[in-house]
């Protein structure tokens, strides 16, 4: 399977400021990536997938102004919480996807704490 | 809409014993079937996988069986230790679109 990382693994931030996550695909170039976020006790529910240069598809529901994703290299997509509130904090996780097998693989996750 | 439905919410069994946990989905379009292991504060970690066209795959302890008719699939652990302890989430996937089950608690006891 596909090795992938994410930095930070958690972050404390203050409402209002902005907050970048990279995920990062270590061992496979990733054309598409995927972008989940996860409450408590909760399953994963997607925000958006992110396709190498191009615009991320969102999923409904989700603010693409407030969640920006870049996914500028075959190995890297970053998701940016803008202007970050308490109801954004959650544990956000990336997957990449391996096309061919139409399987993915996921980041250890990023645990985001708002203030 | 919950595309896979996922059970039991949680699940406690003793150590050597079978876990089965079951879920089911609507779309038929769907063509593979993964199962995801989780412990708390990480990642989903894939844990065996299925596709529609067998109707069961082991993988050591672990055993996938899958109903096309009845468009269910079924995950058994078998011989379960405490450390199987963790979430496990079911998903069905068709082109890029993953959908995931509501995630089953699992607690393995001594």
């Amino acid at each position: 399977g596909a090795v992938v990382s994410q930095h930070p693994s958690r972050v404390i931030c203050k409402s209002g400021t902005s907050v970048k996550i990279e995920c990062r695909s270590l061992d496979f170039q990733a054309t598409t990536m995927f972008w989940y976020r996860q409450f408590p006790k909760q399953s994963l529910m997607l925000m958006a997938t992110s396709n190498e240069g191009s615009k991320a598809t969102y999923e409904q529901g989700v603010e693409k102004d407030k969640f920006l994703i870049n996914h500028a290299s075959l190995t890297l997509s970053t998701l940016t919480v803008t202007s970050a509130h308490p109801e954004d904090s959650s544990f956000y996780i990336c997957s990449v996807l391996l096309a061919h097998l139409n399987e993915q693989f996921f980041g250890p996750g990023t645990r985001l704490t708002v203030l | 809409q919950q595309q896979v439905k996922q059970s039991p919410q949680s699940l406690i069994v003793q150590k050597g014993g079978i876990s089965i946990i079951n879920c089911a989905y609507e779309n038929t379009a769907f063509d593979y079937f993964p199962w995801y292991q989780q412990f708390p504060g990480k990642g989903p970690a894939l844990l065996i996988a299925i596709r529609p066209d067998v109707s069961e795959k082991k993988e050591g302890r672990f055993t996938i069986s899958f109903n096309k008719s009845a468009k269910q699939f079924s995950l058994h652990i078998m011989d379960s230790q405490p450390g199987d302890s963790a979430t496990y989430f079911c998903a069905a996937s068709w082109a890029n679109d993953m959908r995931f089950g509501a995630g089953t608690r699992l607690t393995v006891k001594p």
